[in-house]
């Protein structure tokens, strides 16, 4: 039963545009949202967060939105850049942080020149 | 510069051999975890410890053992009684609970002969 799921293997956007990732959950008990970068061979580097309080959160170029009514949430990076491109994978825990981060499958971001 | 070290980057090993990946952080993080990444999968927790001499198992402990006798250290044995154990390991670590952002090694890819 996945819990966390990024629906889009892979998204492709042209430099200077807008990407958005997308993540959906199904447990309403998750309070806690993370995003992360991977780059290949490499550890995963932890890019944004939001908490269940919050509907969004801003870091530069990153901005993470948060729909509980939807159990859905998203990361937009403007403007995109071909370092951007990279593995995204979307991360939820719940009971205040307690209990494991749960993580989605990734989706594969390709920034064109 | 404070950070996760995993060794080795790619390791081998023969079948019903047991195996030794080794993590080091200097981070001063009281929390260490152990995932393993599958081609298309998300992470999958192994093991964590949020505390030294104390660890818990995670979602797919079978086959895999631990120690952390030193804050710094948690080193992951995978034992002949893994089946499938060629993938990618990673291992994490975090100030405290699961809502604190994790920092990664470089991971480790293992390989069977």
């Amino acid at each position: 039963d996945q819990q966390v799921k990024q629906n889009s293997p892979s998204l492709s956007v042209q430099e200077g545009r807008i990407s958005i990732l997308n993540c959906d959950y199904t447990n309403s008990m998750f309070d806690y949202f993370l995003w992360y970068k991977k780059y290949p061979a490499e550890g995963p580097t932890f890019l944004i967060s939001i908490s269940s309080i919050k509907d969004k959160n801003e870091d530069g170029r990153f901005t993470v939105f948060l729909n509980k009514s939807a159990k859905h949430l998203s990361l937009h990076i403007v403007p995109s850049q071909p370092g951007d491109s990279a593995v995204y994978f979307c991360a939820a825990s719940y009971q205040g942080g307690s209990e494991k981060l749960v993580f989605g499958k990734g989706t594969k971001l390709t920034v064109n020149p | 510069d404070g950070g996760i070290t995993q060794s080795p980057k790619y390791l081998f090993r023969k079948e019903g051999q047991n195996v030794t990946l080794s993590c080091e952080q200097n981070l001063n993080h009281d929390a260490m975890y152990w995932y393993r990444q599958d081609p298309g999968q998300g992470l999958r927790l192994i093991y964590y410890s949020q505390i030294v001499n104390d660890f818990q198992k995670g979602d797919i402990a079978e086959g895999y053992s631990v120690s952390r006798e030193k804050k710094e250290s948690f080193p992951l044995t995978v034992t002949s009684a893994q089946k499938n154990p060629t993938a990618f390991y990673l291992c994490a670590s975090s100030i405290g609970q699961f809502n604190q952002p994790q920092h990664f090694g470089d991971g480790t890819r293992l390989s069977i002969l």
